[in-house]
C-alpha cells in the first residue's frame, strides 16, 4: 500500500458530459501528478501540481484541468467527455522535494458511453 | 517516446529467478533508471531505481552496465505474484514536472 487514495474507483459518463476524479496523496508529500491510461498502453503524463500550482503538462487539450489543496490533495476534471477518454486515470504522489520518486494510486476506471 | 527498449514478454518458472533486460542507449549522465510494475489493473508499483551503482532491497536487485547503456531487474526467487507488466523507466530523478514517460513494457508471467 502507498497510501495514495483516489476515488470514485469506477465510474460511466456519456458523451459531453464533466468528470471529476480525486487523489488523496501520501502523508507528507506535496506533489500530484495525474496520468491516464488506455487500454493496452503504458500510463501517459497529464500534469503535475506542486503547491498548489501546474508545474508541468503533458500533451492533453485544456479541457483536462486539475486543482490541488492546501492539504496536497487533488482533482481532475475532464469537460466534455469523449468516448477516446474512457481509460484507467492515476494519480501518483511524491515529495517533499521535487524530483522525488513517485508512488502511485489504485486509479480510477472511467468508461464514456 | 519512452527512452528504453524492452522485451514485449517473458516467461518464468516459479522460484527461479527473473532477469528482465532493458535498453536505454541514450541515457545522459544525470538520469536514472527507475523500475515499475503493474499487475492487472492495479496502479503501478514503485520497485526499485538506480543512477550508476548496483542497487538491492527487498524486492529486488538492479544491475546497471558500466557503459550504463543497459540493466537488468532481477526477481531472485519469482512468485505467482510476480506476473505483471514491468515498466523501465529512463528519467531524471522522479521524472519531476515533466512526468514519468511510460513504454509498453515487458509482461512477464510466472508459471507454476
Amino acid at each position: 500500500e502507498t497510501g495514495v487514495t483516489q476515488s470514485p474507483t469506477h465510474l460511466i459518463k456519456t458523451r459531453g458530459q464533466q468528470v471529476t476524479l480525486r487523489c488523496s496523496s501520501q502523508s507528507g508529500h506535496n506533489t500530484v501528478s495525474w496520468y491516464q491510461q488506455a487500454l493496452g498502453q503504458g500510463p501517459q503524463f497529464i500534469f503535475q501540481y506542486y503547491r498548489e500550482e501546474e508545474n508541468g503538462r503533458g500533451n492533453f487539450p485544456p479541457r483536462f484541468s486539475g486543482l490541488q489543496f492546501p492539504n496536497y490533495s487533488s482533482e481532475l476534471n475532464v469537460n466534455a467527455l469523449e468516448l477516446d477518454d474512457s481509460a484507467l486515470y492515476l494519480c501518483a504522489s511524491s515529495g517533499p522535494q521535487s524530483r522525488e520518486t513517485q508512488y502511485f494510486g489504485p486509479g480510477t476506471r472511467l468508461l464514456v458511453l | 517516446d519512452a527512452k528504453t527498449t524492452q522485451p514485449p514478454s517473458m516467461d518464468c518458472a516459479e522460484g527461479r529467478a527473473a532477469n528482465l533486460p532493458c535498453n536505454h542507449s541514450t541515457i545522459s549522465g544525470n538520469e536514472y533508471v527507475y523500475w515499475y510494475r503493474q499487475i492487472h489493473s492495479q496502479g503501478p508499483q514503485y520497485i526499485i531505481h538506480g543512477l550508476k551503482n548496483n542497487e538491492t532491497n527487498e524486492m529486488a536487485s538492479l544491475i546497471i552496465t558500466e557503459d550504463r547503456k543497459s540493466s537488468t531487474l532481477i526477481l531472485p526467487h519469482a512468485t505467482l505474484r510476480d506476473t505483471a507488466v514491468y515498466y523501465c523507466i529512463v528519467e531524471y530523478s522522479g521524472g519531476g514536472a515533466d512526468g514519468l514517460t511510460f513504454g509498453k513494457g515487458t509482461h512477464l508471467i510466472i508459471q507454476p
